[in-house]
């Protein structure tokens, strides 16, 4: 089955500092959808990329869908940022529609 | 709206117990999803259904059964729990009414404890 990698695992700032997420994957994908866990563990649906550039206020994502990657930029974090960083894949899978994750990168972000 | 509630929040079972968990979503959305989160991981596929009336197995669907009788509701049952199956549930739910798009919404998670 497809492989979906996300980098860095763990990543520690300080507030006010840029962040770059990434996330691969091994094979054609439908689309890609990136999530934030807050400390709660609710999970915030970020972006719904399936290429190109999308930006929300400080995060923007970036899918290069012919490359099997998509990275998301976290710009003047805050600690409110922290949390579980998560994308998942969008695949046809026997007819239906289903999302496969990545493990995560959790960011810190320390005042 | 108030998207995809789930209940209840946290529960805990002995081994051999039933439960079902309960998801509602009220987006007329027509694909619905059941998930599991254990600690440190990403999530796994319980099961999926495409409309009422309609449900498939995911990607670990042992010791789950599930059923979709309306567009709102969708739960999950657990029979003769087990401590594999400690660990937080998250029903979510998609309109997917063109292909290609699926864009999942979720909602605040079950955290099941099995002793």
């Amino acid at each position: 089955g497809i492989q979906v990698e996300q980098s860095p695992p763990d990543l520690i700032l300080q507030e006010g500092a840029n962040s770059t997420l990434r996330c691969n994957f091994s094979d054609s994908v439908n689309n890609l959808q990136w999530f934030h866990q807050n400390p709660w563990g609710q999970l915030i649906n970020l972006f719904y990329i399936p290429s190109g550039t999308k930006q929300n206020g400080r995060l923007s994502a970036t899918t290069v869908a012919t490359e099997r990657y998509s990275l998301l930029y976290i710009s003047s974090s805050q600690t409110t940022d922290s949390g579980v960083y998560f994308c998942a894949v969008d695949l046809l899978i026997q007819g239906a529609q289903k999302l496969v994750f990545g493990q995560g990168t959790r960011l810190t972000i320390n005042p | 709206n108030a998207g995809v509630t789930q209940t209840p929040k946290f529960r805990i079972l002995k081994i051999g117990q039933s439960m079902t968990l309960q998801c509602t979503q009220d987006m007329n959305h027509n694909y619905m999803y059941w998930y599991r989160q254990d600690p440190g991981m990403g999530l796994k596929l319980i099961y999926y259904s495409v409309g009422a009336g309609i449900t498939d197995k995911g990607e670990v669907p042992n010791g789950y059964n599930v059923s979709r009788s309306t567009t709102e509701d969708f739960p999950l049952r657990l029979e003769l729990a087990a401590p594999s199956q400690t660990s937080v549930y998250f029903c979510a739910s998609s309109y997917t009414g063109y292909a290609g798009y699926n864009e999942q919404f979720f909602g605040p998670g079950t955290r099941l404890t099995v002793l």
